[in-house]
């Protein structure tokens, strides 16, 4: 098993420049979400989804786009680079369901900077 | 709302010495609680996690938590510090086990 892959695992785009960072698991999860990590603000989330054709917004959404059309791949686009979307970014999958505590899985994350 | 507070931004001690790495909740129904560990340049792994069938919670590396509610905390243990033990760790709370929120991280630093 790879677990959890993402690519590309650097990025650098000029603000207002458009890109999607790929997010892959083969583990057959139904949950997948992103994660944008900040120095001394912890992991916030962005986008989420249960299962394929499921999405829905996370804690800090805004400028990002996110859809599920496979149960193992979950992309997330932004839409227009701001130099606050310089950030290291994981996507994270796990087995999904409700009140179970269940591991969730994080790939080796893409540090993106945005100039 | 639910949120985590890791007491100390960093912490340092020496190798064989106790690790004490705070975490304080606040949730409005019965948590999921979650110890995870961040290696320089990679992804979170788990550490151990809460489920509510025991308050002592055993993980890997030797780390232990205890859950308190009267506390409102979950902190994170390990009677020998040992150099592979430097990291970033984060505590994180669930209401239903999916969403995860994450505390801010505590460095953990292992001096020889």
């Amino acid at each position: 098993n790879a677990g959890v892959t993402q690519t590309p695992k650097f990025q650098v785009l000029k603000t207002g420049q458009s890109m999607t960072l790929q997010c892959a698991q083969d583990m057959n999860h139904e949950y997948m979400s992103w994660y944008r990590q900040d120095p001394g603000m912890g992991l916030r989330l962005i986008h989420y989804s249960v299962g394929a054709g499921i999405t829905d917004q996370g804690e800090v959404p805004n400028g990002y786009n996110v859809s599920r059309s496979t149960t193992e791949d979950f992309p997330l686009r932004l839409l227009s680079a701001a130099p606050s979307q310089t950030s290291v970014y994981f996507c994270a999958s796990g087995p999904g369901g409700v009140f179970e505590a269940y591991e969730q899985y994080f790939g080796p994350g893409t540090r993106l900077t945005v100039t | 709302a639910q949120s985590v507070t890791q007491l100390g931004s960093h912490v340092s001690v020496s190798e064989g010495a106790l690790v004490l790495l705070r975490c304080n909740y606040s949730s409005s129904v019965p948590p999921y609680l979650f110890w995870y560990v961040q290696y320089p340049n990679q992804g979170l792994q788990l550490l151990l996690k809460y489920t509510s069938a025991a308050t002592l919670v055993k993980g890997i590396n030797g780390f232990e938590a205890e859950f308190k509610k009267s506390e409102t905390s979950f902190h994170l243990t390990k009677p020998s510090a040992h150099m592979s033990d430097a990291a970033e760790y984060f505590c994180a709370v669930s209401e239903n086990g999916n969403k995860l929120v994450f505390g801010a991280g505590t460095i953990l630093r292992v001096k020889s």
